[in-house]
């Protein structure tokens, strides 16, 4: 079964430009959760969007969104982008397997360099 | 307010030995516990998991410990391998009553060197 595929791997975008992510979860999960790993606050957990619906949403500012699409795939999109919001983004894909069984699955992340 | 911690920030251990890596947590809504591998500049790899129902969990050379009431959980690792140096992350969820589970809150990692 193929892994979280996440596009592009590399970005580098401007102070003031948008931004979209794209992620593909694991076939048949339909959670999928996005993060942002930074050397100075770790990894720290953005949103998480179920059937299309955003379940779940961190500490970040508005500027951050997202969406999930009847396929599962998921997209974010960071506006206005700030020279702080250079980090590696992490997109996750999640099931509970069985009883007392979560797993959650990160692809290889997404590196954002704003100057 | 860090709600996930792990104290040790690095740990080095004899390859063949066995690796103990501890995390301890605060909010007691936690109920499911996850642990990562991860390299720089690469996603977190999903290593094993336990849920609150459970003080034990068992996968190949992984075995995670959880003692709520300390709440504190452990990863052991046995044997240890050079391939196993690498960060470790501690990740804790509360559970939807729906089925899912909230966002991960991570712990800081701890750097674990194999030495052979």
């Amino acid at each position: 079964k193929a892994g979280v595929t996440q596009t592009p791997r590399y970005l580098i975008k401007t102070r003031g430009q948008q931004v979209t992510l794209s992620c593909s979860p694991i076939s048949g999960h339909r959670s999928v959760s996005w993060y942002q790993q930074t050397p100075g606050q770790g990894l720290q957990f953005l949103f998480e969007y179920f059937s299309e619906t955003q379940r779940n949403k961190g500490n970040f500012p508005g500027r951050f969104s997202g969406r999930q699409f009847s396929n599962s795939r998921s997209e974010m999109n960071v506006s206005t982008l700030e020279l702080g919001d250079s980090a590696l983004y992490l997109c996750a894909s999640s099931w509970v397997k069985g009883v007392g069984t979560y797993e959650q699955y990160f692809g290889p992340g997404t590196r954002l360099t704003v100057t | 307010d860090q709600q996930v911690k792990q104290n040790s920030p690095s740990l080095s251990v004899q390859e063949g030995r066995i690796s103990i890596l501890n995390c301890d947590y605060t909010n007691s809504m936690f109920d499911y516990f996850l642990w990562y591998k991860k390299y720089p500049a690469e996603g977190p790899t999903f290593l094993i998991s336990i849920s609150s129902i459970k003080d034990k969990n068992e996968d190949g050379r992984f075995t995670v410990f959880l003692n709520k009431s300390a709440k504190h959980l452990s990863l052991h690792i046995v044997p240890s391998q050079p391939g196993d140096s690498a960060v470790y992350f501690c990740a804790a969820s509360a559970s939807y009553s729906g089925g899912g589970a909230d966002g991960l809150t991570f712990g800081k990692g701890t750097h674990l060197i194999i030495q052979p």
